[in-house]
């Protein structure tokens, strides 16, 4: 079925940085794109970012412009978000989750919304 | 803060039916399909309505969606123990270029 599997648990101090991985399976994965969701202890979910896995384009909430960075391996089937310069606030639960391929122009951007996010990952706890 | 805006709760005694409002704007809502999805306790959020009507394989048509204007509306029929969670909207802005979620409402079973 498909799945999203995420790395474990991680305690970061202030100013650092942290990389949570996502590994996909029961789907090609280049065919969707992966978003990155957060929910702190008592707060409702927040938006971080999108990736379209076959061009490798990413998009990014405002608020975490300069701190969010997401990648992929394809060859492994896995994508990663790495935030930096932590503070005590990126202190959450951090899902990567499935969403529909953007349309993406091979010599420029990526166009559209999405409909849905679906599969989630099980999550990763962050700790700053 | 979030852009779309939800009761922080709503319940009903078991078999009831309630309904979850979601409130944006013409950038949101306005422009873009809804989904919804399903905070249970210690577990992943689960989609359960997207394309602001449609229901993914498996779930329970108990759960319906509805979009008119700028609001979405989730109703959860035949309400039952289990359905007690969080909820929330979402939608793609397309002024922010983002994806922007609701700010929850908890569902509580009576």
């Amino acid at each position: 079925q498909v799945q999203l599997v995420q790395s474990g648990a991680e305690v970061k101090k202030p100013g650092a940085s942290v990389k949570v991985s996502c590994q996909a399976s029961g789907y090609t994965f280049i065919d969707y794109d992966i978003n990155w969701i957060r929910q702190a202890t008592g707060q409702g979910l927040e938006w971080l970012g999108w990736m379209n896995v076959k061009s490798g384009n990413t998009g990014n909430a405002q608020q975490f412009q300069g701190r969010v960075t997401m990648t992929r391996d394809t060859s492994i089937d896995t994508a990663y978000m790495e935030l930096s310069s932590l503070r005590f606030e990126d202190t959450a639960i951090y899902y990567c989750a499935r969403a529909p391929a953007k349309y993406c122009k091979k010599k420029g951007g990526c166009y559209g919304g999405y409909n849905w996010f679906d599969p989630w990952g099980q999550g990763t706890q962050v700790n700053v | 803060q979030s852009v779309l805006t939800q009761p922080p709760s709503v319940s009903a005694a078991p078999g009831q039916k309630v309904t979850i409002s979601c409130s944006g704007g013409s950038n949101n809502i306005g422009a873009n399909y809804v989904s919804w999805f399903q905070r249970l306790p210690r577990t992943a959020p689960k989609l359960l309505i997207y394309d602001s009507k449609n229901r993914p394989p498996g779930i329970s048509d108990r759960f319906s969606g509805s979009r008119s204007g700028t609001s979405a509306t989730l109703g959860i029929s035949g309400l039952q123990p289990g359905d007690e969670a969080d909820y929330y909207c979402g939608t793609w802005d397309s002024f922010l270029s983002s994806y922007v979620f609701g700010t929850g409402t908890k569902v509580t079973v009576l």
